[in-house]
């Protein structure tokens, strides 16, 4: 079975701090991707990471891929109220038609 | 361009019933994967649907079974329902190039309470 895990799983800050969340696996997935959960909402596709080594950045997001391609992290700079939210990783598996496997989450709080 | 729809939003129904969800694709797509939330944890992928048959399956009893249609909406039904399948269930759309599965758009998911 594979498995994602993230720590931490949740994590409170103030307004400006910045922070990094991990998503380690003993598992190799074709790709990675991070998602955003709102409450209420399905979760929103922020980035895929396909090449090990890969580093994207969205804003004052900034994501890497690990270079054996089973772990990943999520920095925020200076986050921000509006960064408040669930931050899910997801591996995608490829067997003709690709599934997810997400971790189990990061709440974020972020407060003004 | 309406993106993915599920309905309904909520339900509320007791343990032994059964309950169907219903989930409209993006336009466009043709793929349609089913997950569920529990609260606290992340999606676990129940299975997907494509051309009409199921084409993947995750680690989720008979109980749950699928139905894609002609015009790609998809139905999740549980059958015997568990006081553990309260949930979130989420409906994703994508659609297949021939050589892989693009990105998954989710709805908004459909939040089942089992009493």
């Amino acid at each position: 079975t594979q498995l994602l895990e993230q720590s931490p799983q949740f994590l409170s800050i103030q307004e400006g701090e910045n922070l990094t969340v991990y998503c380690n696996s003993s598992s190799v997935f074709s790709s990675l991707q991070w998602y955003r959960q709102e409450p209420g909402e399905g979760p929103v596709l922020l980035v895929t990471v396909v090449t090990g080594g890969e580093v994207k950045k969205l804003k004052r997001l900034t994501f890497q891929f690990g270079d054996a391609r089973k772990d990943s992290s999520l920095h925020i700079t200076a986050a921000q109220p509006g960064d408040t939210g669930l931050y899910l990783c997801a591996g995608v598996t490829q067997g003709g038609s690709e599934k997810l496997v997400f971790g189990k989450g990061t709440k974020l709080t972020v407060n003004p | 361009d309406a993106g993915v729809t599920q309905s309904p939003t909520h339900l509320i129904k007791t343990r032994g019933q059964q309950v169907t969800l219903r989930c409209s694709p993006k336009s466009g797509h043709d793929t349609v994967s089913w997950y569920q939330q529990a609260l606290g944890q992340g999606p676990q992928f129940i299975f997907q649907y494509y051309e009409e048959e199921e084409r993947q399956r995750g680690n989720f009893p008979d109980r749950f079974s699928g139905h894609q249609f002609p015009n790609y909406s998809s139905e999740l039904n549980v059958n015997a329902l568990l006081l553990g399948d309260s949930a979130l269930y989420l409906c994703a759309s994508s659609f297949w190039d021939g050589l892989a599965v693009n990105e998954q758009f989710f709805g908004p998911g459909t939040r089942l309470t089992v009493l």
